[in-house]
């Protein structure tokens, strides 16, 4: 398996401006995670799936953020308006059992807002 | 006050020196997981534990259930050891996400 996909892996964006994030689970695996990165903050997690349905999303943290996951292999999040502070490296993760089961990360997307 | 916190934040040792990373968190937890991020940003597990000890090549983590604590040792550290460690927790409240630690820089001089 080719593990966890994102897509991109940098985005630049201005300010206001919609930004989506993608991602793809490794195949089989039941739980996706939605985490951000900052220097302040740390890893903070945003939003999680269990078998497509979002289970817990209370880390995102406005309603600018938005994600779904239509089927199985597929993950989006969603800034709209994108701000400065918004700026992070974002990463998608999976596992078979959510918290209680390895996770695997994809390489992430660094997001700079300008 | 952090429900993880780790020490140090900060570790700088000369390579083939003994190291240890130490996590303490306050809830009860269903698992304790150590993740390793290099410079350049990928973040790898390294391991899931629940209770004892494990031990994957030059690196070893315990966990004590009853003192909520746990530590995450590497033995002849290398220079490519030389990343951040992450602690997170699975608490037994929380529906199955993890609460992340702030991580600890590990730098190995050659």
């Amino acid at each position: 398996d080719a593990g966890v996909i994102q897509s991109p892996r940098h985005e630049v964006t201005e300010m206001g401006q919609e930004v989506t994030l993608r991602c793809k689970p490794i195949s089989g695996h039941n739980s996706l995670f939605w985490y951000r990165q900052t220097m302040m903050r740390g890893l903070e997690l945003l939003i999680y799936f269990n078998n497509n349905v979002p289970i817990d999303d209370s880390g995102m943290p406005e309603d600018r953020f938005s994600a779904k996951m239509p089927n199985a292999s597929f993950s989006t999040l969603k800034i709209q308006p994108s701000e400065p502070r918004d700026s992070a490296v974002y990463f998608c993760a999976s596992s078979l059992l959510a918290a209680l089961d390895t996770q695997y990360f994809g390489p992430g997307t660094r997001l700079t807002v300008l | 006050k952090n429900e993880v916190e780790q020490s140090p934040q900060n570790l700088t040792a000369q390579e083939g020196e003994f190291i240890t990373i130490n996590c303490s968190y306050s809830v009860g937890i269903s698992a304790l997981h150590w993740l390793q991020q290099h410079p350049g940003g990928g973040i790898v597990s390294l391991f899931m534990l629940s209770s004892g000890k494990k031990k994957h090549g030059r690196l070893i983590a315990t966990i004590n259930i009853q003192e909520k604590h746990s530590s995450l040792h590497i033995t002849a550290s290398h220079p490519r050891d030389s990343a951040v460690y992450i602690c997170a927790v699975a608490p037994i409240q929380g529906a199955q996400k993890l609460v992340f630690g702030q991580g600890t820089r590990l730098t190995i001089n050659p």
